[in-house]
């Protein structure tokens, strides 16, 4: 199955846009989705379709797509949004596939 | 409110099975597909296996990690959905949660989780 990269860690400071990107061959093809994951807690989708934002998941979380890149955007970062994000996928083959996780510290 | 609590987990010798549980409330299960996935500590996510809302095992699909020894399964009537791990190896241990599954056109994804139940393969 195909791979989705992601950068293990990212750091911001408190009110500044944090980005995570998730790159992958089949992104052009394919939407993205989002998972905010606190130790200890159920992982939360934050976003979905590439851009799209649930119900009850602040407006400062957004998503783009650009090639074989997707991006979460979290503008003006709180310290509440320190955790794990991991962006998942399908591949042309339809395979479950999530990127390796990326640690965001807001410090 | 959608709520999926896993049970089961603990530790296992190698070769060994057990059952996992995910009683699930707060929605229609048969309704929805339900997934297992799993996270090894300091890794990310893996997809282990889904079933559909009927439970028909010809909706049944693996991970191929776990082919032939991992089978989904689902009672409607009591809101559980199982994943049976038979001839568990030491790569198998990991903290395991249940999903719930929302489809995109040909893409599934999952829009509610549980907070996982850890499994630990060791002698």
């Amino acid at each position: 199955s195909s791979e989705l990269t992601q950068p293990p860690s990212v750091s911001v400071s408190p009110g500044q846009t944090a980005r995570i990107t998730c790159s992958g061959d089949a992104m052009p093809k394919k939407y993205a989705y989002w998972y905010q994951h606190k130790s200890g807690q159920a992982p939360v989708l934050v976003i979905y379709e590439d851009t799209k934002r649930p119900p009850g998941i602040p407006e400062r979380f957004s998503g783009s797509t650009s090639g074989t890149t997707a991006t979460l955007i979290i503008t003006g970062a709180q310290a509440d949004d320190e955790a794990d994000y991991h962006c998942y996928s399908t591949d042309i083959n339809g395979n479950h596939v999530f990127g390796g996780g990326s640690t965001l510290t807001v410090l | 409110e959608v709520h999926l609590v896993e049970s089961g987990g603990g530790l296992v010798q190698p070769g060994g099975s057990l059952r996992l549980s995910c009683a699930a409330s707060g929605f229609t299960f048969s309704a929805y597909w339900m997934h297992w996935v799993r996270q090894v500590p300091g890794k990310g996510l893996a997809w282990v296996s889904r079933i559909n809302g009927d439970g028909e095992e010809s909706s049944t699909r693996y991970a191929d990690a776990v082919k032939g020894r991992f089978t989904i399964s689902r009672d409607n009537a009591k809101n559980t959905l199982y994943l049976r791990v038979n001839s568990v190896r030491a790569d198998d241990s990991a903290v395991y949660y249940c999903a719930r599954g929302l489809r995109s056109g040909a893409t599934f994804y999952f829009d509610y989780w549980g907070r996982g139940i850890q499994v630990t393969v060791s002698s």
